[in-house]
Parts: structure tokens; C-alpha cells; sequence
């Protein structure tokens, strides 16, 4: 079945500092979702993407849908303590019903 | 816009028993996802609902089932829970982005299940 991978797998950075993570797929995907999770709580729709090579921000957020359609990344510029959580990536195909998660990225800010 | 909810948040239950868990879709929305989430697992698909009707199925025994009404209201049901069951039930409501054949998909804030 359809697997992705995220990476890196979690990540400790300082305060003000540039995060990238990626995700990607053995599939061709027609979707991209990126959410966050806090402990406790549902994921939270950060970033919708819906064409390769497409760019979105969301504030100090900005994600982009790879050209090979089997990857997509996720930046946050100048990180504060409120973005620790997990971020999901998720994607869809024409093909499937429903989306398939990677596993998450596990962000710790330290001040 | 009211967001997804479910109810209840938080619910302790006896191996053997049975559960319901409810989610109210965002308005509008006519499609229903239902997950499971453990830390050694992830986000674990269960199934999906459109318009009342299963339209899709994850890999989960038939102890985990569904429904849905026709105001999009969704309901899963576990029976004969057993300890492995304990996690985090998240219900997810979508729309399709008109014009693209794309969707965009919200969870509610999960239903925590814990069984002893």
C-alpha cells in the first residue's frame, strides 16, 4: 500500500532558528496536507496544497508540492516556543478515498 | 464556522465492553473519516463516510464499525474492546475543493479511550 515517509523524525532547534522538514511518497499524489498536533489534541489543517511545484504560506509557515508530485516540504521561519508539537504530513492520489499520514516530525523549540 | 466535534472527549472502559464514540462534521461537509491513533502506530485510517453510506474501509477487524446519519452526524462503534483498543479516536470531516477534485480535511479535538 501507499507508505510516506517524513523526515527528520524529530528535532531540536533554538529559538528564532529556520526549520525544514519533508515528506515523501512511493505514489504520485494529487493532494498535499500539512498539519500540526499538539499533546492531547486533533491536528490542526496548517497548509493545503493542490499542484506540483505550488508554493503557500501561512504566515511564517510555507509549504511547496514537489514537481515529481511525490514530495512536499514544510519551512517555518524564525521558530518561537509555540510551534513545538508533531507535524503530519498527509496525501491523496485520483485513485484513493482517503488520505495516508507519515508518521510525523517531532519539533522541540528550546529559548 | 463551528469546527469538527466529538464527544465524548474522554472515556475509561472494562476490556470486554463496548463503546460509541459521536462526531459532528463542519457544516456543509458531507464526507466523515474515522482514525485511530497510538504512539507505535500513528494515524491509523478506520473508514469513511459519505452521504450515510462506508465508502472506504481501513484494516481494522469487524469489531470497529460505523455509521453515519443524514444530517452527516457520524458514530463508531467498537465492540468487545480489548487492551490494545486504548488510543486516541480521531474523526475527521472533509469538502472537495470545487473545480479540482481535491479535498481538504479537519479533525476534531479526539476522543481519548482508555481500557483497563
Amino acid at each position: 500500500g501507499q507508505q510516506l515517509n517524513q523526515s527528520p523524525q524529530s528535532m531540536f532547534i533554538q529559538e528564532g532558528e529556520d526549520v525544514s522538514m519533508n515528506c515523501t511518497s512511493s505514489s504520485i499524489f494529487n493532494t498535499w496536507l500539512w498539519y500540526k498536533q499538539d499533546p492531547g489534541e486533533g491536528p490542526v489543517l496548517l497548509i493545503a496544497l493542490y499542484k506540483a511545484g505550488e508554493l503557500t504560506s501561512n504566515g511564517r509557515l510555507t509549504a511547496q508540492f514537489g514537481i515529481t508530485r511525490k514530495d512536499s516540504f514544510l519551512n517555518i521561519s524564525a521558530s518561537i516556543p509555540s510551534d513545538v508539537g508533531i507535524y503530519f504530513c498527509a496525501g491523496r492520489d485520483n485513485y484513493g478515498q482517503n488520505f495516508v499520514f507519515g508518521p510525523g516530525t517531532r519539533l522541540s523549540v528550546l529559548p | 464556522k463551528a469546527g469538527v466535534t466529538q464527544t465524548p472527549r474522554y472515556l475509561i472502559k472494562t476490556r470486554g465492553q463496548q463503546v460509541t464514540l459521536s462526531c459532528s462534521p463542519i457544516s456543509g461537509h458531507r464526507s466523515v473519516s474515522w482514525y485511530q491513533q497510538t504512539p507505535g502506530q500513528g494515524l491509523q485510517f478506520l473508514f469513511e463516510y459519505f452521504s450515510e453510506t462506508q465508502r472506504n474501509k481501513g484494516n481494522f477487524p469487524g469489531r470497529f464499525s460505523g455509521r453515519q446519519f443524514s444530517n452527516s452526524r457520524s458514530e463508531m462503534n467498537v465492540s468487545t474492546l480489548e487492551l490494545g483498543d486504548s488510543a486516541l479516536y480521531l474523526c475527521a470531516s472533509s469538502r472537495q475543493i470545487s473545480g479540482t477534485g481535491t479535498y481538504e480535511q479537519y479533525f476534531g479535538p479526539g476522543t481519548r479511550l482508555t481500557v483497563t
